[in-house]
């Protein structure tokens, strides 16, 4: 099946800093990639859908300019957590589409922020 | 836009017992409707999915039936097994060209397989 990869796996970064979250399918080209953050024990929350080549649609409540996302290529998308605070720990995963609207959805693993 | 309520937040079986989890939808607009399996800390892995013009689907002991006219969809579990043990998540997403494919998931179960 297709592989989407996120880097890095786990970061831990201070209070004010700037986190940059990648996300890349292996081996089949996005045009579509989204991003979930979750938080202990709860579900995965959409934040933002990012599409190559445009401006991402972010969710109602999601800031865009903290929570800034680019799509420069068919397979990368990252999001970048900007001035992160404490309360903004917690697993961010991405997944994609096949490129063409296929309905499957494919996860990266994960990326768990601490801000400490 | 779409709300997905998932029931029961928790549920324990013994082992060897079926498993039942209820999901309804509120956007008549969806059409495709995944179940994923979270194991601690990792990526949420598809189970199974079914599609609007289907009222069932089985896979060896997982099935999935959906009920468009209620809006609603569940999954079944029949023979758990301890290693069936994770947080379960149904998710629905419109149909092509409305949302972008985007999923919209439940609040999850934990379900615990009792050996």
């Amino acid at each position: 099946g297709a592989v989407v990869s996120q880097h890095p796996s786990r970061v831990i970064c201070k209070s004010g800093t700037s986190v940059k979250i990648e996300c890349r399918s292996l081996d089949f080209q996005a045009t579509t990639m989204f991003w979930y953050r979750q938080f202990p024990k709860q579900s995965l929350m959409l934040m933002a859908t990012s599409n190559e080549g445009s401006k991402a649609t972010y969710e109602q409540g999601v800031e865009k300019d903290k929570f800034l996302i680019n799509h420069a290529s068919l397979t990368l998308s990252t999001l970048t957590v900007t001035s992160a605070h404490p309360e903004d720990s917690s697993f961010y995963i991405c997944s994609a589409n096949l490129a063409g609207g296929q309905e499957t959805q494919y996860f990266g693993p994960g990326t768990r922020l601490l801000v400490l | 836009g779409e709300n997905v309520e998932q029931h029961p937040s928790t549920l324990s079986v013994q082992e060897g017992d079926s498993a039942v989890i209820k999901c309804t939808y509120s956007d008549s607009a969806s059409n495709y409707f995944p179940w994923y399996k979270q194991e601690l800390g990792k990526r949420p892995q598809l189970i199974i999915d079914i599609r609007s013009n289907v009222g069932e689907k089985k896979d060896q002991r997982i099935a999935v039936t959906l009920n468009k006219t209620a809006k609603h969809f569940s999954l079944h579990i029949t023979e758990t097994q301890p290693e069936d043990s994770a947080v379960y998540f149904c998710a629905a997403r419109p149909r092509a060209g409305t949302g972008g494919f985007k999923t919209i998931f439940g609040a999850g179960t934990r379900l615990f397989v009792k050996a």
